[in-house]
């Protein structure tokens, strides 16, 4: 299993829609989960960041940890044409190290 | 006011020369990293670096040498490129060891 899972995508989804983005984790990551949201060409930008289960949320964005499940989540409410990105799914392995999914790709319909 | 810098933005190069890439920040961040992201838009860790002391050096060939002068920079040094070294290359920070990134904006390294 790799260490943080994401399904590549695309992911289309109409303007106005909820998108939401998954990730799975496997035990050597732990702690922390952050969400990147990385437009093409461009580097990649943190947009949420989430230590503890249960939900967090910022403005249009939900991220959603279930540890026992070892799944995080991102819902984007809402979602407008300028969503459209690849998103990352980040954890910390040990105290150090942080591991990134290969990201989904995110594309909401005018 | 940039707050992580790179330069350069593009580096085009012939095999087998020596190229760095350097990396400022102004956010008073005490951890520094480097990146590689591949044509898959991989990213992966390269080395980390907090208040200038080394905590990261992953499996990567010994042809890569990162240098930090002080907690505000980091460059990186690469011997002897080869093919397989281009990709885009991102320096970030973050306030300690476990927190969120910032990124610079990315080197994009092409060897030929």
């Amino acid at each position: 299993q790799k260490e943080v899972e994401q399904n590549s995508g695309p992911l289309s989804v109409p303007e106005g829609a909820i998108a939401s983005l998954n990730c799975t984790y496997s035990d050597r990551v732990s702690q922390s989960f952050f969400w990147y949201r990385q437009y093409s060409g461009k580097s990649p930008e943190l947009i949420m960041s989430i230590y503890s289960n249960g939900d967090k949320e910022d403005g249009r964005f939900t991220a959603q940890l279930n540890k026992a499940s070892q799944y995080v989540s991102l819902l984007i409410r809402d979602s407008q044409p300028s969503d459209s990105a690849t998103y990352l799914c980040a954890g910390t392995s040990g105290t150090y190290k942080y591991i990134f999914g290969t990201g989904t790709r995110l594309k909401v319909l005018a | 006011d940039t707050a992580v810098s790179q330069t350069p933005k593009y580096l085009v190069t012939q095999m087998g020369n020596d190229k760095s890439i350097k990396c400022e920040q102004n956010l008073g961040h005490d951890t520094m990293y480097w990146y590689k992201q591949d044509s898959k838009k991989f990213l992966k860790i390269m080395f980390s670096y907090n208040n200038k002391e080394l905590i990261i050096n992953e499996t990567v060939p010994n042809r890569f040498s990162p240098k930090s002068p002080d907690k505000a920079h980091l460059n990186l040094h690469i011997n002897s490129l080869e093919l397989g070294d281009s990709a885009v290359y991102f320096c970030a920070s973050s306030p300690r060891t476990g927190d969120g990134y910032t990124f610079g904006s990315g080197t994009r390294l092409t060897v030929v």
